[in-house]
């Protein structure tokens, strides 16, 4: 099976623009979550989408936002980007929402603000 | 969720075990402890989880207190490949699938 995809794996903006990420969970998960990593606040979550619903969201402004698909594929979108949005962006899937779920996890996107 | 502790860094020898300690004081009945480790320039990786009793997989095994305030990590034999930052997570059964990251334990192997 493959496993999580995102795409890009690398993207450079600049300060205001806006970026979308992409997401393709394994084939058969149901459930996406997305989270930041930076290397001064370490791994945060950011929101989680089950069968096209956010179930779940982290503490971050409403500049980024989020969506999934039917195929439970997902993209998050940030809006009027910042410098301090420079972060490694990941992405991770899993079958349902129960607590002993395994969470998948993509090699995340790197998106650097200039 | 409820806070775990763990120390900041540990080192190893390769080939010998290491033992990863967290603390989750405040831990509740329906909280799972979690172990979940990131290689560098990787996604993290789910490495085990458990509830009560002690368990083992091809990766690791799951140590937990008899009070389950505390749990440990054991890598039985280590290789330079588990080189990693190991994180400890707390997760109630109903909560979905949020995981919440402390700092974690960065692991060094020495050849």
């Amino acid at each position: 099976k493959a496993g999580v995809t995102q795409t890009p794996r690398y993207l450079i903006k600049t300060r205001g623009q806006q970026v979308t990420l992409s997401c393709s969970p394994i084939s058969g998960h149901r459930s996406v979550s997305w989270y930041q990593q930076t290397p001064g606040q370490g791994l945060q979550f950011l929101f989680e989408y089950f069968s096209e619903t956010q179930r779940n969201k982290g503490n971050f402004p409403g500049r980024f936002s989020g969506r999934q698909f039917s195929n439970s594929r997902s993209e998050m979108n940030v809006s009027t980007l910042e410098l301090g949005d420079s972060a490694l962006y990941l992405c991770a899937s899993s079958l349902e929402l129960a607590g002993t779920d395994t969470q998948y996890f993509g090699p995340g996107t790197r998106l650097t603000v200039l | 969720d409820a806070k775990t502790t763990q120390p900041n860094s540990m080192e190893s020898n390769e080939e010998e075990p290491v033992h990863l300690p967290c603390n989750h004081s405040t831990i509740s009945g329906t909280d799972y402890i979690h172990w979940y480790r990131q290689l560098p320039s990787q996604g993290p990786e789910y490495v085990i989880h458990g509830l009560t009793s002690n368990v083992n997989n091809r990766m690791a095994s799951l140590a937990i207190a008899e009070d389950r305030k505390s749990s440990t990590l054991i890598l039985h034999r280590a290789t330079l490949r588990d080189a990693a930052v190991y994180y400890c997570i707390l997760r109630a059964y109903n909560a979905g699938n949020m995981l919440t990251f402390g700092g974690g334990t960065r692991l060094m192997v020495k050849p």
